[in-house]
């Protein structure tokens, strides 16, 4: 069973509105998440993080996560173009004691956004 | 400039001839990794390293070596490559910061391999 999943793609939304990427994960020791975005071609951008429950803004980036309920989404608002890429959900474990940041990411397997004019 | 550099960026090889895809980070960087990027699967970890010397086997390993002897470097070595190694490979390397910093991933170009 795959630890991290993502809400299947392609999304398609219009330039302007909202997009609203989703993942969930299976392991409730997870500590951290992260959203990667990934142009073709190229390797993947930390765009956000988040390790608290709750909401987290970043411009028009708006990262969600709710432990209890094992899910955290992406919002982004007035949606471009240039933000046609694929989105790479991620999560954090601790693999050593005392809040060591040495650990194990997994990604899921991405979601393509196309923004289209 | 910050960055992790990896080479060859692009390279085709036939079935069983050894191959070595380097790494090199000039951060500073104590953890480096590699994943490896197949189409519906995601970014998949091959090996990561904590520090010099010491490596430890992620989620693919199979077919795969890799070293630390310098903090900067971490090679990926295929051995005796097949054509189900054929894939887009990444190396990435983070700042160990304690909790909250957390692992934020620097990840170089990218090194697209196909076996024949």
């Amino acid at each position: 069973q795959k630890e991290v999943e993502q809400n299947s793609g392609p999304l398609s939304v219009p330039e302007g509105a909202i997009a609203s990427l989703n993942c969930t994960y299976s392991d409730r020791v997870s500590q951290s998440f992260f959203w990667y975005r990934q142009y073709s071609g190229k390797s993947p951008e930390l765009i956000m993080s988040i390790y608290s429950n709750g909401d987290k803004e970043d411009g028009r980036f708006t990262a969600q996560l709710n432990k209890a309920s094992q899910y955290v989404s992406l919002l982004i608002r007035d949606s471009q173009p240039s933000d046609s890429a694929t989105y790479l959900c991620a999560d954090f474990i601790s693999l050593g004691a005392g809040g060591t940041s040495y650990g194990k990411l997994t990604f899921g397997q991405g979601t393509i956004l196309t923004v289209h004019p | 400039e910050a960055q992790v550099t990896q080479n060859p960026r692009y390279l085709i090889t036939v079935t069983g001839k050894k191959l070595t895809v380097t790494c090199s980070q000039n951060m500073n960087h104590e953890y480096m990794s590699w994943y490896r990027q197949d189409p519906g699967l995601g970014l998949r970890q091959i090996y990561y390293s904590m520090n010099v010397e010491v490596t430890d086997k992620g989620d693919v390993p199979e077919g795969y070596k890799v070293s630390r002897k310098e903090k900067r470097n971490f090679p990926l070595i295929l051995e005796s490559p097949s054509p189900n190694q054929t894939s887009l490979y990444f190396c990435a390397s983070s700042l160990s910061e304690g909790y909250g910093g957390a692992n934020v991933l620097t990840f170089g170009a990218g090194s697209r391999l196909t076996v024949l």
